[in-house]
Parts: C-alpha cells; sequence; structure tokens
C-alpha cells in the first residue's frame, strides 16, 4: 500500500520570500508524483508531475519540486511567493501498477503575507 | 479546454433527504471519481468507475451509492442525508491507461460541490 506524508498544514511565508512544502511518501513499488493545487473555493488542478527522467522537475506558477528516491521525498518549491500563490497544495502518488487511482497527502495550506 | 462540471456548488439539505451530486465531462475519459474533501483529511476517494455501468468502491463508501449510465456521467446518490455528510465533495475524471498508452493516471478535477446537511 501506499501513503503520501504532508509534514506541514499550515505554511505561512511572506511576499517574495522563498517556501518549502515538504511530501514523503511510502511505496513497496515504483510510483509517479503529483502536486495539485487548489485555490479558493475552486478544484483541483496540475501543478506538476514526476513520471520519469530528471528529478527536477518544474510546473506551472514558477513551481518546482525535486524527486528524492532515496529519501522518497518530492518537496515543492518556489524562489519568491506572490499572494497569489494563496492556496491549498497536495502531493499525490500513484503506483506504476495502478490503472487508475491517485493517493493524495492531507494538504499544506499556504498562505502569503504581504 | 479540458471540463469537468459539478451541477451545483453548494447544497444545502435536510437530514433524511435523498441528495443526488452530478458531473459531467467533455474529455471521453473513461474513468470517473468521486471524493470528499475535509480539512486535516486531504482527499478520500468514495468510489470510481472505470467504465459504463462500472464502479467500485474506495476508501469510505459507507452512505454513499453511485451511478453511472453514460460515459460523460457520474452521479453520486447520498440515499438518506446525515449531518456527518456535509463536505465538500469533488469529482474528476482521468483516461485509462490501458487505452491511451499515457503512464500516468493524471486527474482532471470539478469545482466541488460545497454540501451541507442539516
Amino acid at each position: 500500500a501506499q501513503s503520501v506524508t504532508q509534514l506541514d498544514s499550515q505554511v505561512p511565508v511572506f511576499e517574495e520570500a522563498p517556501v518549502e512544502l515538504r511530501c514523503n511518501y511510502s511505496s513497496s513499488v515504483s510510483v509517479y508524483l503529483f502536486w495539485y493545487v487548489q485555490y479558493p473555493n475552486q478544484g483541483l488542478q496540475l501543478l506538476l508531475k514526476y513520471l520519469s527522467g530528471s528529478t527536477l522537475v518544474k510546473g506551472i506558477n514558477g513551481f518546482e519540486a525535486e524527486f528524492n528516491k532515496s529519501q522518497t521525498s518530492f518537496h515543492l518549491r518556489k524562489p519568491s511567493v506572490h499572494i497569489s500563490d494563496t492556496a491549498e497544495y497536495f502531493c499525490a502518488v500513484t503506483p506504476y501498477s495502478s490503472a487508475s487511482k491517485i493517493i493524495f497527502g492531507s494538504g499544506t495550506r499556504l498562505s502569503i503575507r504581504p | 479546454d479540458v471540463k469537468v462540471t459539478q451541477s451545483s456548488r453548494y447544497l444545502v439539505k435536510r437530514t433524511g433527504e435523498k441528495v443526488f451530486l452530478e458531473c459531467v465531462q467533455d474529455m471521453d475519459h473513461e474513468n470517473m471519481f468521486w471524493y470528499r474533501q475535509d480539512p486535516g483529511l486531504g482527499l478520500r476517494l468514495i468510489y470510481f468507475s472505470y467504465d459504463v455501468k462500472m464502479k467500485e468502491k474506495g476508501d469510505i463508501p459507507e452512505g454513499y451509492s453511485v451511478s453511472r449510465e453514460k460515459k460523460e456521467r457520474f452521479s453520486l446518490i447520498l440515499e438518506s442525508a446525515s449531518t456527518n455528510q456535509t463536505s465538500m465533495y469533488l469529482c474528476a475524471s482521468s483516461l485509462s491507461r490501458w487505452t491511451s498508452g499515457r503512464a500516468d493516471n493524471e486527474q482532471f478535477f470539478g469545482p466541488g460541490t460545497r454540501l451541507t446537511v442539516l
């Protein structure tokens, strides 16, 4: 079975500061990894995903994430955040063998202070 | 532009009522999902469907049923709504890995329905 742990439920940062949202996963098989973002009163949209290849993945809105297989982590980073990045961020995994399911973490709420 | 739509953004129902939540996707996706989202618990899978008239239970199916009569539409039914079913409900869809040849299971989400049961 797979599980996803997002270590911080809330992360407050000042505008233009860097941010890192942490994600660790547990799986006995290889997985694909995702970060989704949910803006207030909206559904989830894909921020970025790791399938294979370079372990540094770039996504929309200046976000990037690094896959670390030895530490089973997939942390999300942005060098300078904007007020519009205020949202909830979900890390997720899907095992290679799965036909459809994605397992989501509990989410991290990012709040940006001016 | 790909689209998943849900019939209502906000819904208020009374305990014991039968509630229907509708989801429609226009991407010809084989897979469709219903999740509920609660603070601190993330997304929990209620049911999913991988084809018309096919369904499988997710992690928390109790108190819910689903219907998929057409490929584009997936309905979530609360047979007798209870206050502990007050939540945000999210619908999603994805391509079948086996027919699309895609390796991942990227899901596309609707805007959500916030259901309050009084």
